[in-house]
């Protein structure tokens, strides 16, 4: 059983469309968070999500938007991509409280734009 | 401005030997440390956590040390084994900042049979 999953694991699009990366988590988590490992490899949080309060990274633009329809989901939404979104997205979850912050990550959807 | 980085970026190591990863943050407010594995094709695997209150925790074979005074944590591998070859970054979180990690840009560890 996957306990994070994202889809797809590839997305090659043009500059300028719209699309969605999709994540479920089977964990009972609370928390849900992007990712982006950019050409560099460096991985930078783009948003960590619960259902009471949603935190942006100030460096994402706002073309990228996190959509929750409950609470084992979270999706990426990007409006008019551009060449630079070329990345791998991550998505994780967590469950937080007490002492417990791992974070599990899924596997990784490889977007590139053309 | 990277708070966490980890300033190898590869290591070689021989099988059955140690294999030692470093870390470094800036970030007094980081409150708990992490290390992730990651092998090509797949989401990093959390492999081993401390929290700020400690200096040392230990897990199997891989056990991680802090300095909090030198802001500098380390993972020790014993005894190390082809399997371990990955990437593991070095991550931090500050918990009142929504639990984001903060990851350092990886070390490639190459463990020789």
């Amino acid at each position: 059983d996957t306990a994070v999953s994202q889809t797809p694991k590839y997305l090659v699009t043009q500059m300028g469309n719209d699309k969605s990366i999709k994540c479920e988590q089977n964990l009972g988590h609370d928390t849900m968070y992007w990712y982006k490992q950019d050409s560099k490899k460096f991985l930078k949080i783009m948003f960590s999500y619960n259902n009471k309060e949603l935190i942006i990274n100030e460096t994402v633009p706002n073309r990228f938007s996190p959509k929750s329809p409950d609470k084992a989901h979270l999706n990426l939404h990007i409006n008019s991509l551009e060449l630079g979104d070329s990345a791998v997205y991550f998505c994780a979850s967590s469950l937080n409280g007490g002492s417990l912050y791992e974070q599990y990550f899924g596997p990784g959807t490889r977007l590139t734009v053309t | 401005d990277q708070q966490v980085k980890q300033n190898s970026p590869s290591l070689s190591v021989q099988e059955g030997r140690i294999s030692i990863l470093n870390c470094d943050y800036t970030n007094s407010m980081f409150d708990y440390f992490l290390w992730y594995k990651k092998y090509p094709a797949e989401g990093p695997t959390f492999l081993i956590s401390i929290s700020s209150i400690k200096d040392k925790n230990e897990d199997g074979r891989f056990t991680v040390f802090l300095n909090k005074s030198a802001k500098h944590l380390s993972l020790h591998i014993v005894p190390s084994q082809p399997g371990d070859s990955a990437v593991y970054f070095c991550a931090a979180l500050n918990y009142n900042a929504g639990n984001m990690l903060t990851f350092g840009g990886g070390t490639r560890l190459m463990v020789k049979p």
